[in-house]
């Protein structure tokens, strides 16, 4: 079976352009998590879905955004983009949102900002 | 609130030898906790997880952890090093109430030397 998939796997963006990155989870899975891991550091929570619903959101500003799709997958989208915003995206997925489930990763999307 | 503490940003053995990376969480609720391995340029591959029940969990590659409450601690080691083992490893902890959230410590470069 597939695990999670992303895409782009690489991309360059400029400053105040607008990025969507896309997540498609492991097949039954309905819980989508998004993560941001910038160089050196742990991954930082940006958001989760189930359901198609938005179960939790991260400190990040308003400029991050996200949905779930009807078939699971997930957007993430990033507006107005900064050079912070350079890192690797990181989507999750699980079978349900309950605490305790095995999460897993995909290999990321790296986004540069010039 | 949850969070994170690796101790060491860089552990580097000899192969063969013991392998002990620290990890030590704050949590208010009962704690789900979670060691991630990732390799360079790769997303994140989940090792061992505790949710409850026996505190000292098994993983894949031959690694292993204690939950240990009172230390609040949950230590990852592997008692002979692999020269494939060279990774960076993170610890994350996920409150009972807290669904597909995980909160990551900083990560430990694993370098294992010849």
């Amino acid at each position: 079976d597939a695990g999670v998939t992303q895409s782009p796997t690489h991309l360059i963006k400029t400053r105040g352009q607008q990025v969507t990155l896309r997540c498609s989870p492991i097949s039954g899975h309905k819980s989508v998590s998004w993560y941001q891991q910038v160089l050196g550091q742990g991954p930082q929570f940006i958001f989760q879905y189930y359901e198609k619903e938005e179960r939790g959101r991260g400190n990040f500003p308003d400029r991050f955004s996200a949905r779930q799709f009807p078939n699971y997958s997930s957007e993430l989208n990033v507006n107005a983009l900064l050079l912070g915003d350079s890192a690797l995206y990181l989507c999750a997925s699980s079978k349900t949102q309950v605490a305790g489930n095995t999460i897993y990763f995909g290999e990321g999307s790296w986004l540069t900002v010039v | 609130a949850q969070s994170v503490t690796q101790l060491g940003s860089h552990v580097s053995v000899s192969e063969g030898a013991l392998v002990l990376l620290r990890c030590n969480y704050s949590s208010s609720v009962p704690p789900y906790l979670f060691w991630y391995v990732q390799y360079p340029n790769q997303g994140l591959q989940l090792l061992l997880k505790y949710t409850t029940g026996a505190t000292l969990v098994k993983g894949i590659n031959g690694f292993e952890a204690e939950f240990k409450k009172s230390e609040t601690s949950f230590h990852l080691t592997k008692p002979s090093a692999h020269m494939s083992d060279a990774a960076e490893y993170f610890c994350a902890v996920s409150g009972y109430n807290q669904g597909g959230k995980l909160i990551f410590g900083q990560g430990t470069e694993l370098s294992v030397k010849p």
